[in-house]
């Protein structure tokens, strides 16, 4: 069991490029979530789906979007990368009927 | 507005001593509280969850809830040198439209331990 796996470790961007972050989870949980961490804030939650087919906004949305592509993969773009976006992503599941949120590796972005 | 806060440290202890992490919260609704660790570098792992208010114990931790005052906190009695880390307090707030929230967690800015031998 991987559990929580998520690519790539470290990435840096230029302003106004894209990318995607790839998230995939082996648990067969059915909800997954992204979020942000940026020194001193502790983690904020970007998007999250409560099950495969939906997703919806968290606490910090703007200049991003997710795709929840199958029950496995939940996979976070920025369309136009951004300074302010400079943070480390982790991606996390959680069993619908369950608490606890495994929290994948996380990966490094800087945008320069 | 939800917001999670924590005792903003950094909190530095002798090895042995115990360690106390405090954390407070908006919303009486709450219904789950979570204590996260995270060694620098890596990605937070869960080490206690309570939803009754008292005491829930587990090893040389024990986390304390108390509704009424919207506080939870967490104890590390015995604290080892390999307990220096960032805790975080975590909590699922309930949803504005009175259905699930789902699990969304809402996170304090995390408490940095250093347990000096």
């Amino acid at each position: 069991n991987a559990g929580v796996t998520q690519t790539p470790k470290f990435q840096v961007l230029k302003t106004g490029q894209s990318m995607t972050l790839q998230c995939a989870q082996d648990m067969n949980h059915n909800s997954m979530y992204w979020y942000r961490q940026d020194p001193g804030m502790g983690l904020r939650l970007i998007y999250y789906s409560a099950s495969e087919g939906t997703t919806d906004k968290g606490e910090v949305p703007n200049g991003y979007n997710v795709s929840r592509l199958n029950k496995r993969e939940f996979s976070l773009r920025l369309e136009s990368a951004a300074p302010s976006q400079t943070s480390v992503y982790f991606c996390a599941s959680r069993q619908t009927s369950g608490d606890e949120q495994f929290f994948g590796p996380g990966t490094r972005l800087t945008v320069l | 507005q939800k917001e999670v806060e924590q005792n903003s440290g950094p909190l530095s202890v002798p090895e042995g001593a115990i360690a106390s992490l405090n954390c407070t919260y908006s919303d009486r609704g709450s219904q789950s509280f979570f204590w996260y660790r995270q060694y620098s570098g890596k990605s937070p792992e869960l080490i206690m969850f309570i939803y009754s208010n008292g005491d829930k114990e587990d090893g040389r931790f024990t986390a304390q809830l108390n509704k009424a005052s919207q506080y939870v906190s967490l104890l590390i009695r015995d604290s080892q040198p390999s307990d220096s880390a960032t805790y975080l307090c975590a909590v699922v707030f309930p949803s504005n439209a009175g259905g699930t929230s789902y699990g969304k967690l809402t996170f304090g800015q995390g408490t940095i331990l250093t347990v000096h031998p």
